[in-house]
């Protein structure tokens, strides 16, 4: 089956730095990758995607790339506020028919003001 | 206002006592799915439905039960709950749009098995 990377684990920025965070997925049919954000005592948020026929999307301070070949897709913020200060969650699945995406253990995003 | 509803937010329970999580959507969405999210291990797919009265397995089914009566509900049952089955669990809906889905996760339900 699918199986899912996500690097770091925590990420600690100052305010108005950029924050990377990385994963790398094995089943080369996965198509669809999204990333969710969740704050303290919520349930995940779907803040961006990317499907495997775009190399890369943005979305004001956010964006997401993709490497199919290299199988590995990150995401990227710019200008960091505190509130960006959340867990991240990457995933990747086959859309289309069933669906069982396979999630990443998440990134915790700290950002000190 | 469109949202996904689980009921409770909180749950101590004892070992092998019948318990129900209820899960409901307002967007008329097709898919339903519940998770469960361990510290460490990310979130890991109990169940899904792709529509009324159609269910199937997700990564750890073991010990759970779902049922899809109405499309808006999809409780989760857990008919003897034991100590491993303490967790975060979420309800998550999904409308199906470019051929993937966009999940829309409820608030969680926090449970312990003593």
């Amino acid at each position: 089956g699918e199986n899912v990377e996500q690097h770091p684990s925590t990420l600690s920025v100052q305010e108005g730095d950029s924050a990377v965070i990385k994963c790398t997925y094995s089943d080369s049919a996965s198509n669809y990758f999204p990333w969710y954000k969740q704050e303290l005592g919520k349930g995940p948020q779907l803040i961006i995607d990317i499907r495997s026929n775009v190399g890369e999307k943005k979305d004001q301070r956010i964006a997401v790339t993709l490497n199919k070949t290299a199988k590995h897709f990150s995401l990227h913020i710019t200008e960091t506020q505190p509130e960006d200060s959340a867990v991240y969650f990457c995933a990747a699945s086959v859309s289309g028919g069933s669906y069982i995406p396979t999630f990443g253990r998440g990134t915790s995003l700290i950002v000190h003001p | 206002e469109a949202q996904v509803t689980q009921n409770p937010r909180y749950l101590i329970t004892v070992t092998g006592k019948k318990l129900t999580v209820t899960c409901s959507q307002n967007m008329n969405h097709e898919y339903m799915s519940w998770y469960r999210q361990d510290p460490g291990l990310g979130l890991r797919q109990i169940y899904y439905s792709m529509n009324v009265e159609v269910t199937d397995k997700g990564d750890v089914p073991e010990g759970y039960k779902v049922s899809r009566k109405e499309k808006r509900n999809f409780p989760l049952i857990l008919e003897s709950p034991s100590p491993n089955q303490t967790s975060l669990y979420f309800c998550a809906s999904s409308p199906y749009r470019d051929r993937s889905y966009e999940q829309y996760f409820g608030p969680g339900t926090r449970l312990t098995v003593t």
